[in-house]
């Protein structure tokens, strides 16, 4: 089955801790990114990957890290959590294609999420 | 810059009423329009998209129309079902300056009663 995974789906952390949150994906696609959606904001891009080892940031990176060694691996990395990063996060993945009209086109695929709590 | 503006939920209808969420969005040049929904506890899934003027993205019995003219992508079901509680997001990708990224609006909750 064609999806997007990410572990863990929950949790509780203290400030400070770091953590890292995993995703992954088998449908090959180049394209990843992580979002976050707080209320009455929607979601917001953290960090996109259009490849392998090409990472950039989105809207709101401050506090995040992200690597991208392999395709399909895109892991979210918090190295010292605070209570402001308290959030679900989404992970997604798209194909891309030289053709810039083309990749506007494509949807993302998300993962289930993963609820974050920091005390 | 680019936006997605949408009403404010909750919606809150009977079984087989009509539904109508009302998304505007602000972009520069020819954006691609996007509706997802995210089911309880569940991810987001595409729901239907458009990625030019005057098409229309349809989906489980969801229509929306791409229309330039009022920089707006409306969903519309004519019958809704209690299993389309969810929470529907608008979004959009930028053709230049961002595209990226998905641009999500706020997001609608939709509550179908029996």
């Amino acid at each position: 089955e064609a999806q997007v995974t990410q572990n863990p789906r929950y949790l509780i952390t203290v400030t400070g801790k770091k953590l890292t949150v995993t995703c992954s994906q088998n449908m090959n696609h180049e394209y990843m990114s992580w979002y976050r959606q707080d209320p009455g904001l929607g979601l917001r891009q953290i960090y996109y990957s259009m490849n392998v080892e090409v990472t950039d940031k989105g809207d709101v990176p401050e506090g995040y890290k992200v690597s991208r060694k392999e395709k399909r691996n895109f892991p979210l990395i918090l190295e010292s959590p605070s209570p402001n990063q308290t959030s679900l996060y989404f992970c997604a993945s798209s194909p891309t294609t030289p053709g810039l009209a083309a990749f506007l086109h494509y949807e993302q695929y998300f993962g289930p999420g993963t609820r974050l709590t920091v005390t | 810059g680019n936006s997605v503006t949408q009403m404010e939920g909750p919606v809150t209808l009977s079984e087989e009423a009509f539904l109508t969420i009302n998304c505007t969005y602000t972009a520069t040049g020819y954006p691609s329009l996007f509706w997802y929904v995210q089911y309880p506890g569940e991810g987001l899934q595409l729901l239907l998209k458009a990625t030019k003027a005057d098409d229309k993205g349809s989906n489980k019995g969801f229509e929306a129309t791409y229309r330039k003219e009022t920089t707006s992508f409306h969903l519309e079901k004519g019958s809704v079902q209690v299993s389309d509680s969810a929470v529907y997001f608008c979004a959009l990708r930028p053709f230049s300056g961002g595209y990226n990224k998905l641009i999500f609006g706020a997001g609608t909750r939709l509550a179908v009663h029996p």
